[in-house]
């Protein structure tokens, strides 16, 4: 099974700042990545999939790369609307979910 | 526009079965894999099984396997859940999600709104 490891789990940031959470797999999954965003009570969005390619409607501060085992999401100027929970998502082999890293307002 | 929308969840005790519905509705429910995701309460997501377009390609997380069945009746656009031997640890919000594209395996787009499973004595 592919572990995903998620790294800050919880990230402390203002409107306006750039942050970047990065995951890890534990082998290779070429591009085969998603990220999504989730907000208390409600389903996740997706936001990236094929660990670059933005999702319609979703906001161009957004952006996502990596291939490999290393893969970030990084936010270019956060909006009062960013601060959620953010999950990235293997699959290249079934699927699996890194742990999630939660944004909060610093 | 593509909805889903669970249904089944509720209390149970443990042991004790349920079966999980997912309706479709807003695309060509035939032409997608259909998946299963559950969040227990305060804890990150887990993919729980997932269902091929055609229901010929089946897997399930280790978690579930043995007791939970996935299925698909492609006429009635609707995918679910049989969840047996339920223990505490099943616990959860059940999403049901629909893939990014058609035909293939990827990324989950749309999400249903979920339905909680409680397994409490």
């Amino acid at each position: 099974d592919i572990q995903m490891t998620q790294s800050p789990s919880t990230l402390s940031a203002s409107v306006g700042d750039r942050v970047t959470i990065t995951c890890r797999a534990s082998q290779s999954i070429s591009s085969w990545l998603a990220w999504y965003q989730q907000k208390p009570g409600k389903a996740p969005k997706l936001l990236i999939s094929k660990a670059s390619t933005l999702e319609s409607g979703v906001p161009s501060r957004f952006s996502g790369s990596g291939s490999g085992t290393e893969f970030t999401l990084t936010i270019s100027s956060l909006q009062p609307d960013d601060f959620a929970t953010y999950y990235c998502q293997q699959y290249n082999s079934v699927y699996s979910f890194g742990q999630g890293t939660k944004l909060e307002i610093k | 526009q593509v909805q889903l929308v669970e249904s089944g969840g509720g209390l149970v005790k443990p042991g004790g079965s349920l079966r999980l519905s997912c309706a479709a509705s807003g695309f060509t429910f035939s032409d997608y894999y259909m998946s299963w995701i559950r969040q227990a309460p305060g804890k990150g997501l887990e993919w729980v099984s997932y269902i091929s377009s055609s229901g010929s390609s089946i897997y399930y997380a280790d978690s579930v396997k043995g007791r939970f069945t996935i299925s698909r009746d492609n006429a009635k656009n609707s995918v679910y859940l049989q969840v047996n031997s339920l223990r505490a640890e099943d616990t959860a919000v059940y999403y049901c999600t629909r893939d990014r594209s058609s035909m293939v395996r990827g990324a989950h787009l749309h999400w249903g709104q979920g339905t909680l499973v409680t397994v409490s004595s």
